[in-house]
């Protein structure tokens, strides 16, 4: 499986973009980049994934480089409810389903 | 439609008891996964179950663990007997059915069942 490295913590102020690296220079060409999210006290959460296009959807956009070595997750107007640690994850197990949960980014939206 | 649901939601436990967890996935969803996260630790995948069967047990950590999923719905997670390092949230999941394309697959998560083994 692809390696990933996620800043540790990032702070945003409440209105503004949020904006989540993740590199995963290590990635398969088949894989795909997955974003998920752990609100405090919850289950993890989907948000978005791409392969090599750019992606939206209602919650965020997906950014990704086109080399596919790095993404980044965009929330366009954090609120307080999106803090939370945030996972990227590339692709599943080879020949499995699993999905493989670093230590993610904890971002702190700032009233 | 409802979510995937876990019960119970919290379990105090005395090491060497035995504790069962509940699964219910989202309707329909043929895929259900088993996930952990211990004190400190990041989330760590336990095994998957395509309806009844077992498709990938890797994860389990040692045989005090045993997940079932009879007829294809609902799945149990038990330990036995508990020990402290036992002590976590444990998620649920599950996905819909299999695509051709597996790197699609999304899956939906529940709340967690908190257990504390003292």
């Amino acid at each position: 499986d692809a390696k990933t490295t996620q800043p540790t913590s990032m702070d945003c102020a409440e209105g503004r973009a949020a904006n989540l690296p993740c590199n995963h220079s290590t990635i398969s060409g088949n894989e795909y980049v997955y974003w998920y999210r752990q609100i405090h006290s919850q289950g993890p959460q989907y948000i978005i994934h791409g392969l090599k296009n750019n992606e939206t959807n209602e919650m965020a956009s997906l950014i990704i480089t086109e080399d596919r070595k790095s993404s980044t997750l965009i929330l366009p107007h954090a609120t307080l409810r999106d803090t939370a640690v945030y996972y990227c994850i590339p692709g599943y197990g080879a020949g499995s389903y699993q999905l493989t949960f670093g230590k993610g980014t904890k971002l702190s939206v700032i009233p | 439609e409802a979510g995937v649901t876990q019960f119970p939601s919290h379990s105090v436990i005395e090491k060497g008891q035995t504790v069962t967890l509940r699964c219910d996935p989202i309707s329909g969803h043929d895929n259900l996964y088993w996930y952990r996260r211990v004190m400190g630790k990041e989330i760590k995948f336990l095994l998957h179950f395509v309806k009844e069967s077992k498709q990938d047990e890797s994860g389990m950590p040692n045989n005090r663990f045993l997940a079932e999923r009879t007829g294809g719905t609902y799945s149990t997670l038990k330990v036995q007997p508990a020990e402290l390092e036992d002590s976590g949230v444990y998620f649920c999941a599950s996905s819909p059915s299999i695509v051709p394309d597996s790197s699609q697959e999304t899956q939906y998560f529940g709340p967690g069942t908190r257990l504390l083994v003292l």
